[in-house]
């Protein structure tokens, strides 16, 4: 079955400081991967899609490139504001329109001044 | 354009007690899910349907739990007997048929004592 890890389950750092949190999957076929972004008592919300027209995706300063050949959708921001205090989760689903969600087990981002 | 809407927000129960939860998805989407979300945990899907069909229910626990969708539109959530266990945050979200982003209601949290 299809399945998303995220190695880092809190990241530290602090402001202006670059971030990257890891996504791998594993999927049978060839998925599209998401980035879900979590505030405090809020529902997910949809920060990037690996599908964007040729385009590298790209939202509030994060970007995300998907990488077949290591199986990897990692995210990345070149410098972290307060404000990215956050769960993030990397998340995959077949290429069919109206498929279900898989989540991985999400990153605590914590930016400190 | 008003978004996934859920209902309540949060309840509390003993054990062995009924909770409904109500879900009422972005006009228009005829793709509606249901997910878990532990404490501190990615979400894990329950059931999805499309329009009023049952597409995936195969980690709903069929005992406990049964959700339906009688009009295609607006969907429920039950527990029957609730359990610790089931304490969690319970997550609705719709998409739409030529779509793939997932849009998420703000869920109902739920602790059961």
């Amino acid at each position: 079955g299809d399945s998303v890890t995220q190695t880092e389950g809190l990241v530290t750092l602090t402001e202006g400081l670059p971030v990257m949190l890891n996504c791998t999957y594993q999927s049978t076929y060839s998925p599209f991967l998401f980035w879900y972004v979590q505030h405090l008592n809020e529902a997910p919300k949809l920060l990037l899609k690996s599908f964007t027209d040729n385009k590298r995706p790209e939202h509030q300063g994060f970007h995300a490139t998907l990488h077949k050949s290591s199986s990897s959708f990692h995210l990345q921001k070149s410098s972290a504001q307060l404000s990215d205090s956050a769960l993030y989760y990397c998340a995959l689903s077949d290429n069919n329109a109206g498929a279900k969600l898989t989540f991985g087990g999400g990153t605590r981002l914590t930016v400190r001044p | 354009e008003a978004g996934v809407t859920q209902s309540p927000r949060y309840a509390v129960l003993q054990e062995g007690q009924a909770v409904s939860f109500w879900c009422d998805p972005i006009s228009g989407h005829d793709t509606l899910y249901w997910y878990q979300q532990p404490r501190d945990q990615g979400p894990q899907l329950l059931v999805y349907f499309r329009d009023e069909a049952v597409i995936d229910n195969s980690q709903l626990p069929s005992d406990r739990f049964s959700a339906v969708r009688p009009k295609g539109t607006n969907s429920t959530l039950k527990i029957q007997s609730a359990k610790q266990g089931d304490t969690a945050t319970y997550l609705c979200a719709s998409s739409s048929d030529w779509g793939y982003e997932q849009y998420f209601g703000p869920g109902t949290r739920l602790t059961v004592l």
